[in-house]
């Protein structure tokens, strides 16, 4: 059964700030994985889709890499500012389960002005 | 997402009567899917459709019913409400998985 874990649940850094969050997953075969991006009260934002052919998926200041054999994926966001404050998600879809979606809790970014 | 619409926006309901939440969508997509979202607990899978009249059990079934006559839409009903089932509910959709998922701007339900 798969399972996805995120770490660290919370994290809290200076603006303007490289950083990096960690996801990662037990089953290798998944179809593909996604972050998501949710503000407090609001709904999911998608922000990156790597295929399980893919290394790493870039968009603006963030960029999302995946091992498969290692079971990880990293998101990457450089010069961190204020408004990316928001809980990170990463979710791994799997072919064989009707591409449902399986979870990891989150990470809750906070930038500090 | 211009895409994909959920309705209503908010709901405040009583104990014991039914409540329907609706997700309509203009992609065309194939997979619908009804997500709760809790404190401590993270999006969990209610039920999901891979097809018109098509439809199958999440992790946490209970107590709803899903209906999908057409392509565009996905029904979620509450059948008898309980307050444990307050909650905000996403829906979300994709193709085959592969484009990726994009989900709803989500209901509040309040059950009292």
């Amino acid at each position: 059964k798969q399972e996805v874990t995120q770490i660290p649940a919370a994290l809290s850094v200076p603006e303007g700030e490289n950083l990096v969050l960690n996801c990662s997953f037990t089953d290798s075969a998944i179809y593909n994985l996604q972050w998501f991006r949710q503000d407090p009260g609001k709904g999911l934002t998608s922000l990156l889709l790597i295929q399980s052919s893919q290394r790493e998926q870039t968009s603006g200041r963030l960029n999302a890499s995946l091992d498969k054999s290692s079971g990880r994926s990293t998101l990457y966001i450089a010069a961190s500012q204020p408004g990316d404050s928001a809980t990170y998600l990463c979710a791994a879809s799997g072919a064989g389960s009707n591409y449902q979606l399986i979870w990891g809790a989150g990470t809750k970014l906070i930038i500090k002005p | 997402d211009a895409g994909i619409t959920q309705s209503p926006r908010h709901k405040v309901t009583e104990t014991g009567t039914p409540v329907t939440l609706r997700c309509h969508q203009t992609e065309n997509h194939r997979y619908m899917y009804w997500y709760r979202q809790d404190p401590g607990h993270g999006l969990r899978l209610i039920h999901y459709s891979y097809g018109v009249k098509d439809t199958d059990k999440g992790e946490v079934s209970d107590g709803y019913s899903v209906s999908r006559s057409k392509t565009e839409d996905f029904l979620l009903t509450l059948e008898s409400a309980t307050s444990s089932q307050t909650s905000v509910y996403f829906c979300a959709i994709s193709e085959r998985g592969r484009e990726g998922y994009t989900f709803g701007s989500g209901t509040r339900l309040t059950v009292v």
